[in-house]
């Protein structure tokens, strides 16, 4: 039971640099998301995939880029690091269709941009 | 807009007493629903407990309830009979109708103490 996957889970980068945050999860969950999270300020969201084919606008999207590569994959890319970005990300996936249904997580990706 | 407010950082609590964290929230929409996610000092997030805006009674999962007070737009979580293991940071979170948007407050932190 493997659920939900991200690599890689360090990742030190310098400002200016680009890199590419993977997620995948075997749930067969049609919406996958991206997260990240900040001491004081929660989880917010950056970019969500309601399904395979789309992508939207969360609270933070600045900054970022993110692909649907099909209905496992859901990555998330940074084009240019910048210290700001240095935080916990985090990716999730939840099935469609069912109120109760919760955001199923992956164990995070912790970046730091110098 | 939807918004959820946490107001307690950290606290205190006896080990085998109940703890109540503090949750509320905002919205428009009459059609919601509200989670709450534990999370370890190892970084995962943990689902433990939904709550439906149109539920008429309070959800229950083991150790977890759900205080949930609509008129004013709190939903609690009581832990009973804490244990050591229980301290975590903890977030509540809300999803709107059949939105994709999870959002969360900025999490309590309760310490239990032998």
């Amino acid at each position: 039971n493997a659920g939900v996957t991200q690599t890689p889970k360090f990742q030190v980068l310098k400002t200016g640099q680009s890199m590419t945050l993977q997620c995948a999860q075997d749930m067969n969950h049609n919406s996958m998301y991206w997260y990240r999270q900040d001491p004081g300020m929660g989880l917010r969201l950056i970019y969500y995939s309601a399904s395979e084919g789309t992508t939207d606008k969360g609270e933070v999207p600045n900054g970022y880029n993110v692909s649907r590569l099909n209905k496992r994959e859901f990555s998330l890319r940074l084009e240019s690091a910048a210290p700001s970005q240095t935080s916990v990300y985090f990716c999730a996936s939840s099935e469609v269709g069912r109120d109760n249904s919760p955001l199923h997580f992956g164990n995070g990706t912790r970046l730091t941009v110098t | 807009a939807q918004k959820i407010t946490q107001t307690q950082p950290g606290m205190f609590v006896q080990e085998k007493e109940a703890v109540t964290l503090d949750c509320t929230y905002d919205t428009s929409d009459p059609s919601y629903g509200l989670f709450w996610y534990k999370q370890p000092s190892s970084g995962e997030m943990i689902f433990l407990i939904y709550q439906g805006s149109y539920d008429q009674q309070n959800a229950t999962e083991g150790r977890y309830s759900l205080n949930f007070q609509k008129a004013r737009k709190s939903a609690n979580l009581v832990i009973s009979a804490s244990q050591l293991g229980d301290s975590a940071m903890y977030f509540c979170a809300m999803r709107e109708g059949r939105g994709f948007k999870t959002i969360f407050g900025a999490g309590t932190r309760p310490f239990v103490k032998a």
